[in-house]
Formats: structure tokens, sequence, C-alpha cells
């Protein structure tokens, strides 16, 4: 069975200062990566999908995440944050072959501060 | 793209009572579809996903059961509702092998 940790449950930061979400995966397969954002009161969005090919991938909104097989992790990263960015922000992972089940981190609340 | 429609937004039920949570998928076909509960400060836990008419995975034993009558619909229900049912619950569709899932805007469910 697939399994996602998301190491921080809070991440404070100052607005314009870089930003790192961890996320680390276990799984006996091979899986594409995703990750989420989610506003208050609000269904999930994609921000970024890990398919196949170049291991860095752009997302919306300015972030970027890098998949690492070896360390299995799929960390989303943001050079300059702002204000707009608050909110919380999940890692998923979905087997390429067998059953389609999308499984989630617990998620990671940013807090941007001014 | 698709479309994924969730009512009511919110819901107050008193314990005991049962439930009927519905969500359709507009704009695809034989979707990949999943119930999700994301309870007050935690991660989102999946409670069922089906890859077809009829066909309905259990992720997690507990007080609710899921139906797909339709290709597009998925309905999450409940007999006797629990206090531990409440939470923020979400429909998600996927189509295909290797795309994301979106999701709809979600139910606030508050048993009392």
């Amino acid at each position: 069975a697939q399994s996602v940790t998301q190491l921080d449950s809070q991440v404070p930061v100052f607005e314009e200062a870089p930003v790192e979400l961890r996320c680390n995966y276990s799984s006996s397969v091979s899986v594409y990566l995703f990750w989420y954002v989610q506003y208050p009161n609000q269904g999930l969005q994609l921000l970024l999908k890990y398919l196949s090919g170049s291991t860095l991938v752009k997302g919306i909104n300015g972030f970027e995440a890098e998949f690492n097989k070896s360390q299995t992790s799929f960390h989303l990263r943001k050079p300059s944050v702002h204000i707009s960015d608050t909110a919380e922000y999940f890692c998923a992972v979905r087997k390429i072959q067998g059953a389609q089940k999308l499984v989630f981190g617990q998620g990671t609340r940013l807090t941007i501060n001014p | 793209s698709q479309t994924i429609h969730q009512w009511p937004a919110t819901l107050v039920q008193p314990v005991g009572s049962p439930l009927s949570l519905e969500c359709t998928v507009e704009g695809t076909s034989n979707p990949n579809l999943y119930w999700y509960r994301q309870a007050a400060g935690r991660g989102l836990q999946l409670l069922f996903y089906s890859v077809g008419i009829g066909q309905i995975s259990s992720e997690v034993p507990q007080n609710l059961s899921a139906s797909r009558p339709q290709d597009r619909q998925f309905i999450l229900s409940s007999k006797k509702l629990l206090l531990s049912d409440s939470g923020f619950y979400l429909c998600a569709c996927a189509v295909g092998t290797n795309t994301e899932a979106f999701f709809g805007q979600g139910t606030r469910l508050t048993v009392v």
C-alpha cells in the first residue's frame, strides 16, 4: 500500500521569503505524484504533478517541486511567497498501474506573515 | 473539462438521523470517483472509491456506505449518524490513469 508523510503540519514564513514544504512517500511500485492546495472551506486545486520525465516540475502560482526517487521525496518550493499563498497544502500519490486510489498526506498549513 | 457538483454545501443533522450526500459529474464519462472526509485539523481520509457503476471499494470500516447508481453519480449514505461523522466531505473525479483528480466544493456536515 502507498502512504504519504508530510513532515511539517504547520509552516509560518514571512512574506517574500522562500518556502519548502516537505513530502515523503512509501510505495512498492511506481507512482504518480501530486501537490494540491486548499483555501478555507473550499475543495482542492491542483498545483502540479509529476508523471514522468524531468524530475523538476513547475506548477501554478510560481510553485515547483522536485521528484527524488532515491529519497522517495517530492518537496514543494516557492522562491518568494505572498500573503495569498496562505492555505493548506496536500501531497498525494497514485499507483501507475492497478487500483486507482489517490492517497493524501496529512497536509501542511502554510501561514504567510507580513 | 469535468465539473463536479456536490450538495448541499452545509448540513446540520441530529445524531441517529440518516444521511445522503450526492455528487454528480459533468463533462466526462466513465470516471473514477472518490469520497474523502476531512476532519477538523486533519488530512484527507479516503472513504470510498469507484471505478464503475455498482463497483465500490471501501477503505475504512465505518458508519457510512457509498453507491454508484449511474456512471456520473456517486452517493454517500448513512442509516444513523454518529457525532464522529462530522467533517468536511469531498467528492473527487479522475479520468484515465495518468491524470489528476478534480474536486467538488465539499459538504460541511455537523452532527449534533
